[in-house]
């Protein structure tokens, strides 16, 4: 399968402060990549839809203010989440689908602890 | 109402039995359903998919669709210790998106 690469795979960082994610697609090239952020023992819930060349789509109640979403490259996509609070520690997940292909492969996963 | 539901469990069953997990979605525009299996700290990973109606197996793992009743279910047959996780179910539907169930934890016991 298709591989996605997500760093890092952990962060703690203080309240106040920006914490960037990096998602890269290793062997093919990602015009769309989703981001997913899921909280202890609940379901993935998608926040944005990351098109390359274009300005992210956020789903319902996701402030894209505070998370902001770059896909710079057919492999690369980043996530920044800005003046973090304690709410918002949770594990993010990207993930990324081949063009005409079914599946959806995630990226391993960052789990951020803001303090 | 959730795009897909899930029972959340937890699903226990003896080594060597046969797991049954079982889904439900809402919107019949979508075409495309997949399990997802997701140790604890883990991204997910993909088990199986499924978009014709009726049967699909893939080694110890049956995936079944009826989209008449919108329903998906995944069988494990042969349940190992290692198999002992949370499933997600997912559907892709508009815009290429992917909405999840919340999941059904299943242990496995030895």
């Amino acid at each position: 399968g298709a591989v996605v690469s997500q760093h890092p795979s952990w962060v703690i960082c203080k309240s106040g402060t920006s914490v960037k994610i990096e998602c890269r697609s290793l062997d093919f090239q990602a015009t769309t990549m989703f981001w997913y952020r899921q909280f202890p023992k609940q379901s993935l819930m998608l926040m944005a839809t990351s098109n390359e060349g274009s300005k992210a789509t956020y789903e319902q109640g996701v402030e894209k203010d505070k998370f902001l979403i770059n896909h710079a490259s057919l492999t690369l996509s980043t996530l920044t989440v800005t003046s973090a609070h304690p709410e918002d520690s949770s594990f993010y997940i990207c993930s990324a689908s081949l063009r005409g292909n079914e599946k959806l492969f995630f990226g391993s996963g960052t789990q951020l602890s803001v303090l | 109402q959730k795009e897909v539901e899930q029972n959340s469990g937890p699903l226990s069953v003896p080594e060597g039995a046969i797991a049954s997990l079982n889904c439900t979605y809402s919107d019949r525009g979508s075409q495309s359903f997949f399990w997802y299996r997701q140790y604890s700290g883990k991204s997910p990973e993909l088990i199986m998919f499924i978009y014709s109606n009726g049967d699909k197996e893939d080694g110890r793992f049956t995936a079944q669709l009826n989209k008449a009743s919108q329903y998906v279910s995944l069988l494990i047959r042969d349940s190992q210790p290692s198999d002992s996780a949370t499933y997600l179910c997912a559907g892709r539907g508009k815009f290429n998106k992917f909405y999840f169930g919340s999941g059904t934890k299943l242990n496995v016991k030895p």
